[in-house]
């Protein structure tokens, strides 16, 4: 697609309930990241992938958090027995180097809130 | 441990004004720089970047200036104009391992009045 596409757009959950969120990323991105962004604040690293494998997951805050890209496109977070804590933006993005040399293109991100 | 520092944290400039932003960062191994301009409701999008082996950068109204033994940068909009009213992010990398992936700052929002 045309840039980085990320559903729902919103999400309301009940605390400790298990949420997916989804990104497609710019077709033939390799790199594709998730970041977390709390109000007010600067985006925060989770997961990185390198195609199908995640390179580096030393962002992720707990065993709660975990994410997949199978087929090196379409990715998935996942959260299990979500906490309030966990009320953010989630933000995807993709780029088409590890270097970044053209820049990490970013999606709307998906507003989790847990109730 | 906060690896890049921006200020300031909200920044008011009248329309025509210079809107600056400046950021510092700890970790001698990052090698890029961008900034990040944010809109309500929208993911950030690159503004524009800089390698440390330029000391400024300009594209159109902005231009980011490096000072690499302050390691510090910097981010100047000539000309403000209402609809750079946003938040701005400075962000750092560097290559490989933990280094290797965006770290931002915490942002600065930006008003500019007509």
């Amino acid at each position: 697609g045309a840039g980085v596409s990320q559903t729902p757009s919103n999400k309301v959950t009940e605390k400790g309930k298990y949420v997916e969120l989804r990104c497609d990323p710019i077709s033939g991105h390799t790199a594709l990241y998730w970041y977390r962004q709390s109000l007010g604040q600067g985006p925060e690293f989770l997961i990185y992938f390198q195609g199908t494998g995640a390179a580096d997951d030393s962002g992720l805050p707990n065993d709660r958090f975990f994410a997949v890209r199978p087929e090196g496109s379409v990715s998935t977070l996942k959260i299990q027995r979500t906490e309030r804590g966990d009320s953010a933006v989630y933000l995807c993005a993709s780029s088409s180097d590890y270097l970044a040399n053209y820049g990490y293109t970013f999606g709307s991100g998906t507003r989790l809130t847990v109730v | 441990q906060q690896q890049v520092k921006q200020s300031p944290q909200s920044l008011i400039v009248q329309k025509g004004g210079i809107s600056i932003i400046n950021c510092a960062y700890e970790n001698t191994a990052f090698d890029y720089f961008p900034w990040y301009q944010q809109f309500p409701g929208k993911g950030p999008a690159l503004l524009i970047a800089i390698r440390p082996d330029v000391s400024e950068k300009k594209e159109g109204r902005f231009t980011i200036s490096f000072n690499k033994s302050a390691k510090q940068f910097s981010l100047h909009i000539m000309d403000s104009q209402p609809g750079d009213s946003a938040t701005y992010f400075c962000a750092a990398k560097g290559y490989g391992g933990s280094q290797g992936n965006l770290i931002f700052g915490k942002g600065t929002k930006l008003s500019v009045k007509p």
